[in-house]
């Protein structure tokens, strides 16, 4: 079955950056576009960031756009999202996510997700 | 940027009930890319509907989408026990690829 491990979480201060990964296992990964979506603490979701199948294009939310950069590694199975410039508001639950089609889609999987507070 | 304004925020309703849930969207999206969520404290969002009406692999019948343009609706037919959480809609047709705010069903 699809199986979606997120891992790279944890406290970092303000300013400083963090590398996201998502190791993807139970389907074809290179088929599919994939998602990082975040949630902070009692608060509803947000999407991040998308990237093709082939990694071609990436979108990003204007919250982050300019200091996340998302990625992918189809040899490896492996999502990522390298955060540059963090802020208390970057605070969330981070969750990766598998897209229905090869550009996009609905959000079909979705791994555990990882803690990130930001905090001095 | 399509904005999805959901309602009503919180939902009390008792097992066995019908419960409706609206999102609305600020301009017009493909119901190709209208999702619906679920989610239950301290886990991850479950895909319940795609396509605007079609069950996820695995959803019971009891959960139907309907809709298309700027209103969608999510009904739950019964309420079961397990069915007490919050519920988002999401649009994947355009970047930004936004959700709903969210609402919540409790029990009354």
């Amino acid at each position: 079955q699809v199986q979606l491990v997120e891992s790279g979480g944890g406290v970092v201060q303000p300013g400083r950056s963090l590398r996201l990964s998502c190791v993807a296992s139970g389907f074809t990964f290179s088929d599919y576009g994939m998602y990082w979506v975040r949630q902070a603490p009692g608060k509803g979701l947000e999407w991040v960031a998308v990237i093709w199948y082939d990694g071609s294009n990436k979108h990003y939310a204007d919250s982050v756009k300019g200091r996340f950069t998302i990625s992918r590694d189809n040899s490896k199975n492996t999502l990522y999202l390298q955060m540059n410039s963090l802020r208390a508001e970057d605070t969330a639950v981070y969750y990766c996510a598998r897209g229905q089609f090869s550009v996009a889609g609905t959000l079909l999987d979705w791994g555990q997700g990882t803690l990130v507070t930001v905090s001095s | 940027e399509i904005v999805l304004t959901q309602s009503p925020g919180t939902l009390s309703l008792s097992p066995g009930e019908r419960a409706a849930l609206s999102c609305r969207a600020s301009q017009s999206v493909s119901s190709n890319y209208l999702a619906w969520y679920q989610q239950k404290p301290g886990q991850a969002p479950r895909l319940l509907i795609y396509g605007a009406s079609s069950r996820a692999t695995g959803i019971p019948d009891r959960f139907s989408g309907s809709g298309s343009g700027t209103d969608f609706t999510l009904t739950i037919s019964r309420l079961e026990p397990e069915d007490f959480a919050v519920y988002y809609c999401q649009q994947s047709g355009s970047s930004p690829f936004t959700f709903g705010p969210g609402t919540k069903v409790d029990i009354k």
